[in-house]
């Protein structure tokens, strides 16, 4: 079983849609949290860190972790296609970032 | 505030010849240095990571090696390229405070 499991894609949804992305994990000791943008030959841009478990929001952003289920999601409100990108989550237990266990990254679309 | 550079974007070289990749981090000192591989379908790879001048752990053996020289400066080199080496590679740094890690822009490198 993989660390981190993230659908790749791609996910295609039309303009003002709501977006749902998703990780899951094995590793319970997984306590920060993080998701990265990265569009086509660019490099990955943080978009949301989070601690433990509970809800972020950042304007149309909100990241959800639920440790239970070793379950984490970004949502997406009201999608641009500026929003196409490459999303990646990233988790760690803690001690650096070395430790950081990426997702392989889902490809997203938002139809104009 | 914080930038990283890594240059250049894109890069062709012939199987054989060598590498010499920089990036340097601004308005930061001290910071953990980071070089990742991007390869298509297989997610980012950690490479090398470093906490300090001089200081260097590597991840994965390979055709590669690293030197950080100076506080902010961290180079990716090779002696013989093999085909294998293709990717997108990408710097990163984080303050050392959380787990946030930062990207540079990355440089696509082509082995033929």
């Amino acid at each position: 079983q993989k660390e981190v499991e993230q659908d790749p894609g791609p996910l295609s949804v039309p303009e003002g849609a709501i977006v749902s992305l998703n990780c899951t994990y094995s590793n319970s000791a997984f306590q920060y949290f993080m998701w990265y943008r990265q569009y086509s030959r660019k490099g990955p841009e943080l978009l949301m860190y989070t601690y433990s478990s509970g809800n972020k929001e950042d304007g149309r952003f909100t990241a959800q972790v639920d440790k239970s289920s070793k379950y984490i999601s970004l949502f997406i409100r009201d999608s641009q296609p500026s929003d196409s990108a490459t999303y990646l989550c990233a988790m760690t237990s803690g001690g650096g970032a070395d430790g950081l266990t990426f997702g392989k990254g889902t490809h997203l679309i938002i139809q104009p | 505030s914080q930038t990283i550079h890594q240059w250049p974007a894109t890069l062709v070289q012939p199987v054989g010849s060598p590498l010499s990749l920089e990036c340097t981090v601004e308005g930061t000192s001290n910071p953990n240095l980071y070089w990742y591989r991007q390869a298509a379908g297989r997610g980012l790879q950690l490479l090398f990571y470093s906490v300090g001048i001089g200081q260097i752990s590597s991840e994965v053996p390979q055709n590669l090696s690293a030197s950080r020289p100076q506080d902010r400066q961290f180079i990716l080199s090779s002696k013989k390229l093999l085909l294998s080496d293709s990717g997108f590679y990408l710097c990163a740094w984080d303050g050392g405070a959380d787990e946030k890690l930062f990207f540079g822009s990355g440089t696509q490198l082509s082995v033929l």
